[in-house]
């Protein structure tokens, strides 16, 4: 298996862009998560899917960040516009969850620079 | 809310001394409780995790950790830590059925 798949793995913009990250879970997996991690705030929550619907956003910062996933093989993160501020790694993971929560699999993360 | 507490920031230490890293977590129900590590670049990798059973899990690279129930703690261990596993060390527990909440991680520091 090929693992969590993400493209890009870097990604360098100017303020104001529309950014699009892309992320491919493990096959079977039935949950998806998106994650932010920098220096000051670590790793957080952004927003995650189960069966392709979306189950918890209350991570997302705010309306500039936008999360889909079409179908169980595919999901985007979105950032329009884009600031300095958003500058971090972007992370996705996948995992199969009967019931309990389970172990996540990370992707290479996304490194966003906003300059 | 469910939290977890990681109380060490950052740790510095020597080849082959001996390592222990505190966890302790708030949620009062059924837990599973993992530890990840993320060498430097990296993303994050499981080095090991409590479902159920013996409280005492052994993970790769002689990783253990200890689930005290009473203590609400997950601490991990190793004997004796070599150059490689400079690292940063992340806790976690779940919170309901899917989610896992993760603690803010320890940045551990070996010195050959």
């Amino acid at each position: 298996d090929a693992g969590v798949i993400q493209s890009p793995r870097h990604e360098v913009t100017e303020m104001g862009q529309e950014v699009t990250l892309r992320c491919k879970p493990i096959s079977g997996h039935n949950s998806l998560f998106w994650y932010r991690q920098t220096m000051m705030r670590g790793l957080e929550l952004l927003i995650y899917f189960n069966n392709n619907v979306p189950i918890d956003d209350s991570g997302m910062p705010e309306d500039r960040f936008s999360a889909k996933m079409p179908n169980a093989s595919f999901s985007t993160l979105k950032i329009q516009p884009s600031e300095p501020r958003d500058s971090a790694v972007y992370f996705c993971a996948s995992s199969f969850t009967s019931g309990r929560a389970a172990e996540q699999f990370f992707g290479p993360g996304t490194r966003l620079t906003v300059l | 809310a469910q939290s977890v507490s990681q109380h060490n920031h950052h740790v510095i230490l020597s080849e082959a001394a001996s390592l222990e890293l505190g966890c302790n977590y708030s949620y009062g129900g059924t837990v599973n409780l993992f530890w990840y590590v993320q060498y430097p670049g990296q993303h994050l990798q499981l080095l090991l995790k409590y479902f159920s059973g013996d409280p005492l899990v052994k993970g790769i690279k002689g990783f253990e950790a200890e689930f005290i129930k009473s203590k609400f703690s997950f601490n991990l261990r190793k004997p004796s830590v070599q150059w490689s596993d400079t690292a940063e060390y992340f806790c976690a527990v779940n919170e309901g059925d899917d989610k896992i909440i993760f603690g803010k991680g320890t940045r551990l520091h070996i010195l050959p």
